[in-house]
């Protein structure tokens, strides 16, 4: 069974552009969640998606949005870069979404804004 | 609001030794408790989870946790340490039932010495 994905792996921006990551879940997973990674703030909490809906939200601007499509692939969208948007940024993905399960995490897409 | 701290941003071990991390969470109901592990370059993998059903919980790799209410604590140990356990350690708190919207600790680098 694959992991969950995400694409792209590396990515550079400039202040004020915007940028789209990708997260493939592992496959019958509905639930997909998204955390930015930084030596400063370390892991936190950016949302997550359940089929289709977005189902819990962290305290981020609206800058950072998301969505989740019927095949409970997701996308997560940044506007208006910052600096301090450089981060990784990874993406979890669990089954039906109840009942605590196991989170499984991709390896990340590590974003650099200059 | 929930929040997590974890004691001590590096430990250093000898192989063999005992591996103590140190996790002080703060919520007003009992949690649920998480244990990840982040290798470099990769995505975090769980060790173990803490979900009200036993207080000392086993996880992967020979990890171990212990929910202590009283202390409001969830430290990891391991008894003896080996080479392969050199990585990053996270402890995570939800309400959430299903295991997501995790608040995670700063996190903890283990270096294993030969």
């Amino acid at each position: 069974k694959a992991g969950v994905t995400q694409t792209p792996r590396y990515l550079i921006k400039t202040r004020g552009q915007q940028v789209t990551l990708s997260c493939s879940p592992i496959s019958g997973h509905r639930s997909v969640s998204w955390y930015q990674q930084t030596p400063g703030q370390g892991l936190q909490f950016l949302f997550e998606y359940f089929s289709e809906t977005q189902r819990n939200k962290g305290n981020f601007p609206g800058r950072f949005s998301g969505r989740q499509f019927s095949n409970s692939r997701s996308e997560m969208n940044v506007s208006t870069l910052e600096l301090g948007d450089s981060a990784l940024y990874l993406c979890a993905s669990s089954g039906t979404g109840t009942g605590n399960e196991k989170l499984f995490f991709g390896s990340g897409t590590q974003l650099s804004v200059l | 609001a929930q929040s997590v701290t974890q004691l001590g941003s590096h430990v250093s071990v000898s192989e063999g030794a005992l591996v103590l991390l140190r996790c002080n969470y703060s919520s007003s109901v009992p949690p649920y408790l998480f244990w990840y592990v982040q290798y470099p370059n990769q995505g975090l993998q769980l060790l173990l989870k803490y979900t009200s059903a036993a207080t000392l919980v086993k996880g992967i790799n020979g990890f171990e946790a212990e929910f202590k209410k009283s202390e409001t604590s969830f430290h990891l140990t391991k008894p003896s340490a080996h080479m392969s356990d050199a990585a990053e350690y996270f402890c995570a708190v939800t309400h959430n039932q299903a295991g997501t919207a995790l608040i995670f600790g700063k996190g903890t680098t283990l270096s294993v010495s030969s």
